[in-house]
């Protein structure tokens, strides 16, 4: 069964850390580029950057460069997304979703993971 | 990378059609056909609806139709049904490896 899974919901302070993990399962891992996009209470959707399970190699959103990392763990089918320098306007649902093979398109999303930043 | 331009809101009443426009730039959705649509239900994770402008997943009816002209693409819900009623995203490959979502937009059905 296709599946993309995340890590659950997070409380963090403004300047902190968060790292979210998204655990796949039911295909080849390597195969399909993973992306995050987050989305603000009641905003649109924001796309952060993307990985390639296989080689590891990343692109980012200029908005995002030197705030995200992301990386993976083939050996547990899982990848991370870090975001560091947390702000209040970082509160968001961060979803993990896999691209159609060949193509330009989400075809599998996680469920969400919801970090709010607060003091 | 700005995000691209789509009316806050569009509505119909059921049975009749609504399309929605999704404006950008020559750096992505006039370059590119990778337009991708999604439908959004309140709580819910997105749904891939139209993919490369104009094609259907299977399992997505064909009341949803999607098109390009220029530096706008388009979607048109025909026959609007009340399970319609969601957010509606566009979403676009651009130059240098970038990618932009649409502003959204939110379809009530009347």
């Amino acid at each position: 069964q296709l599946q993309v899974v995340q890590s659950g919901a997070e409380v963090k302070k403004p300047g902190a850390s968060v790292k979210v993990s998204c655990k796949t399962s039911g295909y080849s891992f390597h195969t399909f580029w993973l992306h995050w996009v987050r989305q603000a209470p009641g905003q649109g959707l924001e796309w952060l950057g993307r990985i390639n399970p296989n080689s590891g190699d990343s692109d980012y959103a200029q908005n995002f460069q030197g705030r995200v990392t992301l990386t993976r763990d083939t050996s547990i089918s899982t990848a991370y997304m870090e975001l560091s320098g947390l702000r209040s306007d970082d509160t968001a649902v961060y979803y993990c979703v896999r691209v159609a093979k060949g193509y330009f398109y989400f075809d599998l999303w996680g469920q969400g993971t919801l970090v709010t930043v607060s003091s | 990378q700005s995000a691209l331009t789509q009316p806050p809101s569009a509505s119909g009443s059921p049975g009749q059609s609504v399309t929605i426009s999704c404006t950008g730039t020559s750096s992505d959705v006039g370059g590119y056909d990778y337009v991708s649509w999604y439908q959004q239900h309140p709580g819910k994770a997105p749904k891939v609806i139209i993919y490369d402008v104009s094609k259907r997943p299977s399992g997505v009816p064909d009341r949803f139709s999607g098109s390009k002209s220029g530096n706008t693409a388009s979607l048109t819900v025909s026959g609007l049904q009340a399970e319609d009623e969601a957010d509606y995203y566009c979403y676009s490959y651009a130059a240098n490896n970038n990618r932009v979502f649409g502003t959204g937009t939110k379809v009530t059905v009347l």
